[in-house]
């Protein structure tokens, strides 16, 4: 079975852009998760989707948001760019609703802002 | 909301020998505890994980022991092996508040000496 897929795996954008990421999650599953990692703040949860809903979420700023398809695939959004999003941004996938449920790792989206 | 913590944050062992890692959360209603190991440019991936209605469990070289009167849980490594050499992470549920993703300690740098 083909693991959690990221796109793109690095991406270079600059001050007040916009970036879309994009996550497919394990065939069957229906919640994704993402996170964001960085050296200083560690992996921090941003938000979850499951059946198109935005079930949680983290701490974050109104300028990270996600949606979920259909066919259980994600995006998140980061308008107006700061540096400090500079980040590896992961994606998780689950069966059912995150909480107890296993979560397994895509390979992650680096984003440098410059 | 939970706030989880992990030490050491490097831990360098000779081959063979036994590590092990410490973490101790906050948020008495956390029930769920996975393990995740990363790899450089690697997404975290699950090693292994413990449900609070269980003190112990076990996978060939790797447990996971949980107190949930202490509220610290730990991971043991037996017959270290070079390709254990990564970054280690515990993580807890934080359920409440409407965040209900996982939290996650700061990693530790595991190191197998040769």
């Amino acid at each position: 079975k083909a693991g959690v897929t990221q796109t793109p795996r690095y991406l270079i954008k600059t001050r007040g852009q916009q970036v879309t990421l994009s996550c497919s999650p394990i065939s069957g599953h229906r919640s994704v998760s993402w996170y964001q990692q960085t050296p200083g703040q560690g992996l921090q949860f941003l938000f979850e989707y499951f059946s198109e809903t935005q079930r949680n979420k983290g701490n974050f700023p109104g300028r990270f948001s996600g949606r979920q398809f259909s066919n259980s695939r994600s995006e998140m959004n980061v308008s107006t760019l700061e540096l400090g999003d500079s980040a590896l941004y992961l994606c998780a996938s689950s069966r059912w609703t995150s909480g107890s449920e296993t979560q397994y790792f895509g390979p992650g989206t680096r984003l440098l802002v410059l | 909301g939970e706030n989880v913590e992990q030490h050491p944050s490097t831990l360098s062992v000779q081959e063979g020998d036994s590590a092990v890692i410490k973490c101790t959360y906050s948020d008495s209603a956390s029930n769920y505890f996975p393990w995740y190991k990363q790899e450089l440019g690697k997404g975290p991936q699950l090693i292994i994980d413990i449900r609070s209605n269980v003190g112990e469990k076990k996978d060939q070289r790797i447990a996971v022991t949980l107190n949930k009167t202490a509220k610290h849980f730990s991971l043991h490594i037996t017959e270290t092996q070079p390709e254990d050499s990564a970054v280690y992470f515990c993580a807890g549920l934080y359920s409440g508040g409407g965040a209900d993703g996982l939290t996650f300690g700061k990693g530790t740098h595991l190191i197998i000496q040769p």
